[in-house]
């Protein structure tokens, strides 16, 4: 079955830029969308279509995908920032069935 | 607003059965496609399947560990989801968010509703 791989913790001080990456074979292809979940959260649609960015969500986040690996970057990092964040995607199969990395804890400290 | 409320989630045994509702409200149900989603508890997310509006076919698409028990529906004259659960698992507890998708992906989540499948 399709997988994305996230690394499972990334940790930047306040105001350094945070990046987390997500791999996945069929990238190339397909669009990467993030998510961030903060603790006892439902989650928040962050980017989506690789780099788009919802209305609401602070410009400090952007993304980027090139070849097979998707990344999101948070510029100036907030401690509001700390959260689990997940790429997703779908999948090569004639039905685009979703897949989500395994998420990466965001430190911000 | 896009308003989503789960509800219907609780303790089942294995082998149980259950069935998960999700009312939304604040965009044209009838044109939206949805989203089941579960999160096990300390775990990631996992897509659990979808549902397209039926100008769109109304056509199902599932995650390999729940396909061929579990059906997501709709009732588009009452702006609700379903998500009927058979042959429960143990490793199906999980708190389930259902999601409105304006394309392959979740845009709206609800808060969620916790299942435990336990003996």
């Amino acid at each position: 079955s399709y997988e994305l791989t996230q690394p499972p913790s990334v940790s930047v001080s306040p105001g350094q830029t945070a990046r987390i990456t997500c791999s996945g074979d069929a990238l190339p292809k397909k669009y990467a969308y993030w998510y961030q979940q903060k603790s006892g959260q439902a989650p928040v649609l962050v980017i989506y279509e690789d780099s788009k960015r919802p209305s609401g969500i602070p410009e400090r986040f952007s993304g980027s995908s090139s070849g097979t690996m998707a990344t999101l970057t948070i510029s100036g990092a907030q401690v509001e920032d700390e959260a689990d964040y997940y790429c997703y995607s779908t999948d090569s199969s004639g039905n685009h069935r979703g897949v989500f990395g395994g998420g990466t804890k965001l430190t911000v400290l | 607003e896009v308003q989503l409320v789960e509800s219907g989630g609780g303790l089942v045994k294995p082998g149980g059965s259950l069935r998960l509702s999700c009312a939304a409200s604040g965009f044209t149900f009838s044109n939206a496609w949805m989203s089941w989603v579960r999160q096990a508890p300390g775990k990631g997310l996992e897509w659990v399947g979808r549902i397209k509006s039926k100008t769109d076919g109304g056509t199902t698409d599932y995650a390999a560990p729940v396909k061929g028990r579990f059906t997501i529906s709709r009732d588009d004259s009452k702006n609700t989801l379903y998500l009927q659960m058979n042959s429960l698992k143990t490793e199906d507890t999980a708190v389930y968010y259902c999601g409105y998708s304006s394309g392959w992906y979740v845009d709206y989540w609800g808060q969620g509703t916790l299942v435990t499948v336990s003996s």
